[in-house]
């Protein structure tokens, strides 16, 4: 089985400043894929970032990059330059090979201008 | 062209009715997810289709629950005898090939309040 887990409920930033992420997993297999996706109030969910757990090198989208340490199984989404439009919920999400997607919690990012 | 689009948007039905509630994905996309996502929780996985195969309904939590998608293309949700447990937003997603990578595009989903 598969889990994923994000342990901040919430969390505030100031508008163009940085904010990290965090969010760990476990699974026993080695053929994942992991993804961040935004939920913004409207509530329609969109791709923020994904990795392929055999790649090394982190994954890079404009402002937002991840740091994916695989021993420890932890996949944080950093945020640069954080914009009024960044506020919503975000969610990380696992999946192995074929299988269903499993998502965390999710954490409540509010920018504050 | 158009996203993936779902109706009804809001449902309300009282305990024990029967519900479908209808995914229309973006055209062409293979592979089709249902989730079941309530109050203040991520998205809980209910099953899959790639084309027409149902591939994965481990998330399905009873036997009242159950998914089609007949030709490949839309999707309907049934749920028999409507429980209170069974409000939601229920979130349909669509993906352009089968693979695992591909990204998911979400529905707006289908608010489901069972009274």
């Amino acid at each position: 089985a598969q889990t994923v887990t994000q342990s901040q409920p919430e969390m505030s930033v100031q508008e163009a400043e940085t904010v990290t992420l965090s969010c760990t997993y476990d699974t026993s297999e080695s053929n994942y894929y992991l993804f961040w996706y935004k939920q913004p109030p409207s509530r329609q969910m969109i791709l923020v970032i994904r990795q392929e757990a055999y790649k090394q090198q982190n994954a890079t989208e404009n402002r937002f990059s991840v740091n994916f340490q695989k021993a420890a199984k932890s996949f944080s989404l950093k945020i640069s330059d954080s914009q009024l439009g960044d506020t919503a919920m975000y969610f990380c999400a696992l999946r192995v090979g074929y299988q269903k997607v499993t998502f965390g919690i999710g954490t409540k990012l509010q920018v504050i201008p | 062209g158009a996203g993936v689009s779902q109706s009804p948007r809001y449902k309300v039905a009282k305990r024990g009715q029967d519900v479908a509630l209808r995914c229309d994905p973006i055209s062409g996309h293979v592979s089709l997810f249902w989730y079941q996502q309530a109050l203040g929780q991520g998205p809980e996985f209910l099953t899959y289709f790639q084309n027409e195969a149902q591939l994965d309904k481990s998330g399905l939590p009873s036997d009242r629950f159950f998914a089609e998608r007949p030709e490949g293309s839309v999707s309907t949700l049934k749920i028999q005898r409507t429980q209170q447990e069974d409000s939601a937003v229920y979130l349909c997603a669509s993906t352009r090939g089968g693979g695992p990578l591909y990204e998911q595009y979400f529905g707006p989903g289908t608010r489901l309040t069972v009274t």
